[in-house]
């Protein structure tokens, strides 16, 4: 199965660690997109890259947040000295880019921060 | 600002029957809707979806309606089954190519009773 790759599929760091989140897109899929879901909302856009790209980061917070996708490996989002506020479900999503091809999804990481 | 308004937070079917989920958007440059379904701890999955230059897309037992001048999207599951049970996402783009990023609601649980 050679769909979207997520890792750590749970994550736990204690207040003021750092946090980084790995993922894989399918394969031939250029496009990377980051969402946040907290609990009993739907899910928030993030960031959307392409390789070495920040294409929009509308909906990252301004400080303590990064992404990044580089030519070679997978997307992360970091999360530079974590509060409670961050526990949540954090999903990458991947597209080929063409038009009316929708993105597909990973399991997601759950952070919880202690 | 919430965009993409799913009210019905739960819907609770009888097996074989249909099920009827509702989204409202306020948008109306939105050209681009989506339905995923989610199980718990996994990712959502792509389901169908429409462009805003059509009314009506069909795929097997999922049948999405969209009505612009309402700015009201349904998606109908006939006959619906227990595996159907879950939760569901509306989900809204801008631009026609799709590349860009996902407005979802907040979700509506279907339950399927055998």
């Amino acid at each position: 199965n050679a769909g979207v790759m997520q890792n750590p599929r749970h994550l736990v760091r204690r207040r003021g660690q750092e946090a980084r989140l790995r993922c894989s897109p399918m394969k031939g899929h250029s496009h990377v997109y980051w969402y946040r879901q907290l609990p009993e909302e739907g899910l928030k856009f993030m960031v959307y890259l392409q390789k070495e790209n920040i294409i929009d980061e509308s909906g990252m917070p301004k400080e303590r947040f990064s992404a990044e996708f580089p030519k070679e490996g997978p997307s992360i989002l970091r999360i530079q000295q974590v509060v409670r506020g961050d526990s949540a479900a954090y999903f990458c999503a991947s597209s080929p880019g063409d038009q009316g091809q929708p993105q597909h999804f990973g399991d997601g990481t759950r952070l919880s921060i202690l | 600002d919430q965009q993409v308004k799913q009210n019905s937070p739960s819907l609770s079917v009888q097996e074989g029957r249909i099920s009827i989920l509702n989204c409202d958007y306020t948008n109306s440059m939105f050209d681009y809707f989506l339905w995923y379904k989610k199980y718990p701890a996994e990712g959502p999955t792509f389901l169908i979806s429409i462009s805003s230059i059509k009314d009506k897309n069909e795929d097997g037992r999922f049948t999405v309606f969209l009505n612009k001048s309402a700015k009201h999207l349904s998606l109908h599951i006939v006959p619906s089954q227990p595996g159907d049970s879950a939760v569901y996402f509306c989900a809204a783009s801008l631009g026609s190519s799709n590349t860009g990023k996902l407005i979802f609601g907040q979700g509506t649980t279907l339950q399927v009773k055998p």
